[in-house]
């Protein structure tokens, strides 16, 4: 069976700062991992995707997450928060055994502060 | 490049009516998803078509809920009759070759039904 968790529903960070967006998964094969973004009344847009090639995966506007098997974790990064990235942050991880299976995280929103 | 796109954005209704979304997938794409996304539950996926083919749909709610992909650049996404549980936004995605492949988000239709 396949989950995926993320850790916090809510993360408060200063504009400038760091952002670190925990998720972790769980999955019987090998999986995709993705980070979507979610701006106010828009779709989800794709952040970055992992799909078995390099554990450390850089995605759009600085973001990037590292791919740990050993921990089974997808965290979402970024060295310095903008105030253009406040939104809903969702971690998804996606299996094809046979039948395809998406399951998207609960997403955790990102607060910026000037 | 047209991304996807939905009608209408909001919709306002009254419940026992029928309501219709619609859903234009990005051209040449073979996958096109429904969801539903709800603060209590999060994002849930209703139904996914392959070429035009309804693959799974497990995640649609109830009866009232119906979903046709007439050809491969509509789709419809039916709710007869409404009830006010079923006030939500919409979103309908489409991805190329494979389910990995990244999903593209069409902005939502907000639903509301009194």
């Amino acid at each position: 069976a396949q989950s995926v968790t993320q850790l916090d529903s809510h993360v408060s960070v200063s504009e400038g700062t760091p952002v670190l967006l925990r998720c972790n998964y769980s999955s019987s094969y090998s999986p995709s991992l993705f980070w979507y973004v979610q701006h106010p009344n828009k779709g989800l847009q794709l952040l970055l995707k992992y799909t078995s090639a390099a554990t450390l995966v850089k995605g759009i506007n600085g973001f990037e997450a590292e791919f740990k098997k050993s921990e089974t974790s997808f965290h979402l990064t970024k060295p310095s928060a903008h105030m253009s990235d406040a939104a809903e942050y969702f971690c998804v991880v996606s299996q094809n055994t046979g039948g395809f299976k998406t399951i998207f995280g609960a997403g955790t929103r990102l607060f910026v502060k000037a | 490049d047209a991304g996807v796109i939905q009608s209408p954005r909001h919709e306002v209704t009254e419940m026992g009516q029928e309501v219709t979304l619609r859903c234009k997938p990005i051209s040449g794409h073979d996958y096109l998803f429904w969801y539903r996304q709800t603060m209590m539950r999060g994002l849930e996926l209703l139904i996914y078509f392959n070429n035009n083919v309804p693959i799974d749909d497990s995640g649609m709610p109830e009866d009232r809920f119906s979903a046709k992909m007439p050809n491969a650049s509509f789709s419809t996404l039916k709710i007869q009759p409404s009830e006010p549980r079923d006030s939500a936004v919409y979103f309908c995605a489409s991805s190329p070759r494979t389910a990995h492949q990244p999903q593209h988000f069409g902005d939502g239709t907000r639903l509301s039904i009194l």
